[in-house]
């Protein structure tokens, strides 16, 4: 298994700022997902990573709210942009392993917006 | 009308009871079902998964997917405190996307 760590783990923003989130795997992986866990709420894609390439976003999210980096096979970040209380949410790194029992997500990075 | 229904709970049960855990879905590719288990502050864990209908067993657990109804389920036998948790049902059609139920908060009373 794949062990998946995020900065910052929480943080407190105030409306109209940004901020980016981190993450980090052990190990070389091909694809990164970046999700959303609203309270009460699924979990909902908001964009595929994969290194080399543009991140592929999800119907309701666009690059300029929520850019992507993928700089290497180990690492990512989301930038959450102009924040709103709406964004208040959990946001949650996940990779692939190539199987479908190989999915792992990280421990997530809880916002609140003010 | 969402591509997976799960009942949010929360469900709350004696330590031994057996537990069952529901979702429904409507789209018919999905070919793939699995359930996360989600301890607070932490991120989904895979628990179990199933490729079309039929049962799996691994210990206390059993999931069952029955794709003429849309349905799938979760048992928990001898539910133990440790087993106090958000579970999340999770499909695909095996293109790596997971459309994810709500999660039920389950919780396990000694």
């Amino acid at each position: 298994s794949a062990v998946i760590s995020q900065k910052p783990s929480r943080d407190i923003c105030q409306r109209g700022t940004s901020l980016t989130i981190q993450c980090q795997v052990d190990s070389q992986v091909t694809m990164m997902f970046w999700y959303r866990q609203q309270p009460g709420q699924s979990l909902t894609l908001i964009a595929t990573a994969n290194q080399g390439s543009e991140a592929t976003y999800e119907s309701g999210f666009v690059i300029d709210k929520f850019p992507i980096s993928r700089p290497n096979l180990t690492f990512s970040t989301l930038t959450v942009s102009n924040m709103s209380p709406e964004d208040s949410s959990i946001y949650l790194c996940s990779v692939d392993g190539g199987r479908v029992d190989e999915q792992f997500f990280g421990p997530g990075t809880r916002l609140t917006v003010l | 009308q969402k591509e997976v229904e799960q009942d949010p709970g929360p469900l709350s049960v004696p330590e031994g009871a057996i537990v069952s855990l529901n979702c429904t879905y409507s789209n018919s590719a999905f070919q793939y079902f699995m359930w996360y288990r989600q301890y607070s502050r932490k991120g989904p864990e895979l628990l179990m998964y199933t490729y079309s209908s039929g049962n799996k067993e691994d210990g206390r657990f059993t999931a069952q997917v029955d794709k003429s109804s849309k349905y799938i389920s979760l048992f928990i036998r001898d539910s133990q405190p440790s087993d106090s948790a958000t579970y999340l049902c999770a499909m695909t059609q095996g293109a790596q996307k997971l459309v994810f139920g709500q999660g039920t908060r389950l919780t396990i009373n000694p």
